[in-house]
């Protein structure tokens, strides 16, 4: 079982562009769920996605974006990317469809922005 | 809504010694409580969960917690602190098993271990 896989697992970014992050969900989950980690803090909630449809949103401006494909993986981006965007962004996926389970996570994609 | 204070962001104790993490949450639903470990440059593992029944829970490495409705807590505690311990820790808490439902977590209490 491969887990939760992230890509990249580093990034660089200058302020104002956009980036797409990645995540595949451990095999047999049907929910993807972002977290961004700011340095020293605890992840924040971003979105959850299932059944390729946004099913819970944090709150974060509409810069952020998601997306789910008919394989269960997502995709994050986030467009004119600011100094503050810089943080550890972290994918957890679940099954939801037949009964919940807890998250489990990946290990991040560190996303700089300068 | 939900929150989370993790009382003290770092916290050092000597090898073999007690360890206690401490966690305050506040809830508007019953809640669900998590404690994740996070290692440099890795993401959160699962150490235990409270969902519903015991209120003593026990986790993987030894650790374990006790959910308090009456003080609104959920401490985590291992009776002998290994060098391999030293890390991150996260207390959450989720109106669900955190699968379906967002996870709200602390700011996290970093553990170093001492020889």
């Amino acid at each position: 079982d491969a887990g939760v896989t992230q890509s990249p697992t580093h990034l660089i970014k200058t302020r104002g562009q956009q980036v797409t992050l990645r995540c595949s969900p451990k095999s047999g989950h049907d929910t993807v769920s972002w977290y961004q980690q700011a340095l020293g803090q605890g992840p924040q909630f971003i979105f959850q996605y299932y059944e390729e449809e946004e099913r819970q949103r944090g709150n974060f401006p509409d810069r952020f974006s998601g997306h789910q494909f008919p394989n269960y993986s997502s995709e994050l981006n986030v467009n004119a990317l600011l100094l503050g965007d810089s943080a550890l962004y972290l994918c957890a996926s679940s099954l939801v469809g037949q009964g919940s389970t807890e998250a489990f996570f990946g290990q991040g994609t560190r996303l700089t922005v300068v | 809504a939900q929150s989370v204070t993790q009382l003290g962001s770092h916290v050092s104790v000597s090898e073999g010694a007690l360890v206690l993490l401490r966690c305050n949450y506040s809830s508007s639903v019953p809640p669900y409580l998590f404690w994740y470990v996070q290692y440099p440059n890795q993401g959160l593992q699962l150490l235990l969960k409270y969902t519903t029944g015991a209120t003593l829970v026990k986790g993987i490495n030894g650790f374990e917690a006790e959910f308090k409705k009456s003080e609104t807590s959920f401490h985590l505690t291992k009776p002998s602190a290994h060098m391999s311990d030293a890390a991150e820790y996260f207390c959450a808490v989720s109106g669900g098993q955190g699968g379906s439902e967002k996870l709200v977590f602390g700011k996290g209490t970093k553990l170093t271990v001492n020889p």
